[in-house]
């Protein structure tokens, strides 16, 4: 089977440095990415991993360990704006992308 | 960036009655695009796999006859909730990758499709 896991609520304060977890069980696992959602509005790409260690794009990192099934997004210098749900997407295979439960973040002034 | 073009934002129709819902990439080909469900507060559930000049592939638990996909063109697929019910009211979005066959190709979503069955 399969299973992504995420925090479902964080709270963090505008400024600081959040790190949303994201933890997978599946098979044919072919990579990591993680979308931000506004309400009511589409994803949008964040970031992408595949092979272990950090990837790092302006105040947003990921972090990915394929052994531990196990990823986290980190948001630095944290926004109003940043107010969102987060999500985890793991590829299966060639075209398959399953979500995790998301995670909504609000950040606080 | 690649744009997917997604048609209705929003629709109400009555129980009974058949809905389409339009997926277009507007600056790439995609062979393949992909339709999720979303209810309230939660993530995304992936509906089918949309092949260009195949049939479309159902995830368990979804119901082929009622939720009709068409890829007739490399650049546009379709979703056709027919017979609605109220509980097919929901926010449907598609995606497609670009590029087509690359590894590490990030879905783009269309701004998603607010369905709501009176």
């Amino acid at each position: 089977g399969q299973n992504i896991d995420q925090p479902t609520e964080m709270t963090a304060t505008e400024g600081a440095i959040v790190q949303i977890n994201c933890t997978y069980q599946t098979s044919g696992f072919n990579g990591l990415f993680w979308y931000q959602q506004h309400a009511g509005e589409a994803p949008t790409f964040l970031s992408y991993n595949v092979l272990d260690g950090l990837e790092e794009k302006g105040r947003f990192s990921s972090f990915l360990s394929r052994s531990k099934g196990y990823s986290y997004l980190l948001l630095k210098e944290l926004q109003m704006k940043d107010s969102a749900s987060y999500l985890c997407a793991v590829k299966r295979g060639t075209y398959k992308y399953i979500f995790g439960t998301g995670t909504r973040l609000k950040v606080l002034a | 960036g690649a744009v997917v073009s997604q048609h209705p934002s929003w629709v109400i129709c009555k129980s009974g009655t058949s809905v389409k819902i339009e997926c277009r990439s507007l600056d790439f080909q995609a062979t393949t695009m992909f339709w999720y469900r979303q209810f309230p507060k939660q993530s995304l559930m992936l509906m089918a796999t949309s092949n260009e000049g195949s049939k479309a592939t159902y995830e368990q638990g979804v119901e082929k006859d009622k939720f009709l996909i068409n890829h007739a063109s490399l650049t546009l697929s379709t979703l056709t909730v027919t017979s609605a019910h109220p509980e097919d009211s929901s926010f449907y979005i598609c995606s497609a990758r670009d590029p087509p066959q690359g590894n590490n190709s990030p879905l783009h979503f269309g701004n998603g499709t607010r369905l709501t069955v009176t």
